[in-house]
C-alpha cells in the first residue's frame, strides 16, 4: 500500500490567499483525520472523520478553516483567507482501528 | 479531559547510552490505549507501539523497550544503546474507549551524538 498520500509537500502563499491541503488516505481504513503541528502548541486534532462523516471539529480554529471528505479516499483542508498564523505543518492519518494511525508526510504551510 | 504530559522537551546523549523517555497521562476511562510515535528529521510521524490499559506487561523489541506502570499513570519509552538513527522527536499519546482520536504530549526531541 502506498501509505496515506499528501498533497502538496511544500505551499508557500500570500496572506488573503485561499490555501487547499489534499489527503488521500490508505485504501480500506474508515477514519481519517487532520492534525496541525506547530512549535507552540505541538500536535492538535483539527477535524475527525469516520466514514466519511465529520464526527469531532471542535480543533478547527474558527470559520477560516473548513474540511471536507467526498469519499473515502479523498479529504480536503481548506484555509480561506489564510493568515500568518496558519502557518504549520499540516498532517493527514488514517486509521482502521483504535488509535493506531498512519500519517501522511505532511505539507509545511507558509503564509507570508 | 484526557492530558499527556512528556516533561523533558530535549535529551542529548553519546551513542551506546541507555536514555528513558518519560510520558505521564491522565484520564477518566478505565479502559484507554497509550501510544508512542517516532518523528524523524525527515518529519513523518511512525507508529512504534500500541498498548491498552489493561495490559501492564512490559514489551521489548530488540533495542525498544516500554514500561507501562497504572499505579503512577506512566508509559516509559526506554532505548538500550542508542544509535545516532535514534535521533528524532519521539511523541507519547492517548486514545480513550470508544474515541479514535489521539491526544498528543508535547514531545521529547531525542539527539544521539557519535
Amino acid at each position: 500500500d502506498a501509505g496515506v498520500i499528501q498533497s502538496p509537500r511544500h505551499e508557500v502563499t500570500e496572506m488573503g490567499q485561499e490555501v487547499t491541503l489534499r489527503c488521500k488516505p490508505i485504501s480500506g481504513h474508515n477514519s481519517l483525520f487532520w492534525y496541525r503541528q506547530t512549535m507552540m502548541r505541538g500536535l492538535e486534532l483539527l477535524i475527525y472523520f469516520n466514514n466519511n462523516v465529520p464526527i469531532d471539529d471542535s480543533g478547527m480554529p474558527e470559520d477560516r478553516f473548513s474540511a471536507k471528505m467526498p469519499n473515502a479516499s479523498f479529504s480536503t483542508l481548506k484555509i480561506q483567507p489564510s493568515e500568518p498564523r496558519d502557518s504549520a505543518v499540516y498532517f493527514c492519518a488514517s486509521s482502521g482501528g483504535v488509535g493506531k494511525l498512519f500519517f501522511g508526510s505532511g505539507t509545511q504551510l507558509s503564509v507570508l | 479531559a484526557q492530558k499527556v504530559t512528556q516533561a523533558q522537551t530535549e535529551i542529548s546523549v553519546v551513542e551506546k547510552e541507555d536514555v528513558t523517555l518519560d510520558c505521564v497521562y491522565e484520564t477518566r476511562d478505565t479502559t484507554y490505549y497509550l501510544f508512542w510515535y517516532k518523528q524523524p528529521p525527515s518529519g513523518e510521524l511512525v507508529f512504534l507501539i500500541r498498548r491498552n490499559s489493561f495490559d501492564e506487561q512490559n514489551e521489548i523489541s530488540g533495542r525498544y523497550s516500554w514500561n507501562f506502570q497504572k499505579s503512577t499513570s506512566s508509559f516509559n519509552f526506554t532505548i538500550t544503546a542508542s544509535q545516532v538513527v535514534d535521533s528524532a522527536v519521539y511523541f507519547c499519546a492517548l486514545s480513550e474507549e470508544g474515541y479514535s482520536t489521539l491526544t498528543f504530549g508535547k514531545g521529547t526531541m531525542l539527539l544521539v551524538s557519535p
